[in-house]
């Protein structure tokens, strides 16, 4: 079946510091994978994706790269801002539209 | 354009009462979805409309829980009669048509609280 495991929080970090969230997976077929963030208050938004293997998504200064012989999707940016404080989830879709989400992880960036 | 809207962002019910979420989609997606997030943990998938047919309705925890989504457009979730562990965050996703791999837009979610 299909899942998403990614590290648990919460991570902090001060400002500048460099961020790596783990994500792995297991998947049928051919999935995309998905980070998606939820800032405070707000809905979940698309923050970068990749559709396959060895491609690398990123948006706002983060990262990930579809690593298929590791299962992973790590998120990582070089220098975090205390506007990068959010609730961050790996996700997964392989056809119809249905998403398998990880549990989340929270981080909070210290100015 | 406007996007997911969800209705309402709070409800906090008693037990063994009813609740209605809404969720209007982006216009012009035929593909509607409602997932749930229990507590701090992942976020589930519930079920999936196209249009207003129900598409796949595995994630449904049991017959409490109806969906519907007349004429294609919105939809909404009713909980008869709510439990306690029906409490979380209830999202709507929308995208357009097709079904391979196609980016989802989330609504901000309706917490739910039971009490």
């Amino acid at each position: 079946g299909n899942s998403v495991t990614q590290m648990e929080g919460p991570v902090t970090l001060s400002e500048e510091a460099f961020l790596t969230i783990n994500c792995t997976y297991t998947a049928t077929g051919y999935p995309s994978l998905f980070w998606y963030v939820q800032y405070p208050g707000e809905g979940l938004q698309l923050l970068l994706k990749a559709t396959k293997a060895d491609d690398k998504g990123s948006n706002k200064g983060f990262e990930a790269t579809y690593r298929k012989e590791t299962t992973s999707f790590h998120l990582e940016k070089g220098s975090v801002q205390v506007s990068d404080s959010a609730v961050y989830f790996c996700a997964l879709t392989s056809g119809a539209g249905k998403f398998y989400f990880g549990s989340g992880t929270k981080l909070n960036v210290k100015p | 354009e406007a996007g997911v809207t969800q209705f309402p962002s709070h409800s906090v019910i008693e037990k063994g009462q009813t609740v209605t979420l809404r969720c209007d989609p982006i216009s012009g997606h035929d593909n509607l979805y409602w997932y749930r997030r229990v507590m701090g943990k992942e976020i589930k998938f519930l079920l999936h409309f196209v249009k207003e047919s129900k598409q796949d309705e595995s994630g449904m925890p049991n017959n409490r829980f109806l969906a519907e989504r007349t004429g294609g457009t919105y939809s909404t979730l009713k909980v008869q009669p709510a439990e306690l562990e029906d409490s979380g965050v209830y999202f709507c996703a929308s995208s357009q048509q097709g079904w391979m791999n196609t980016e989802a837009f989330f609504g901000q979610g309706t917490r739910l609280t039971v009490v």
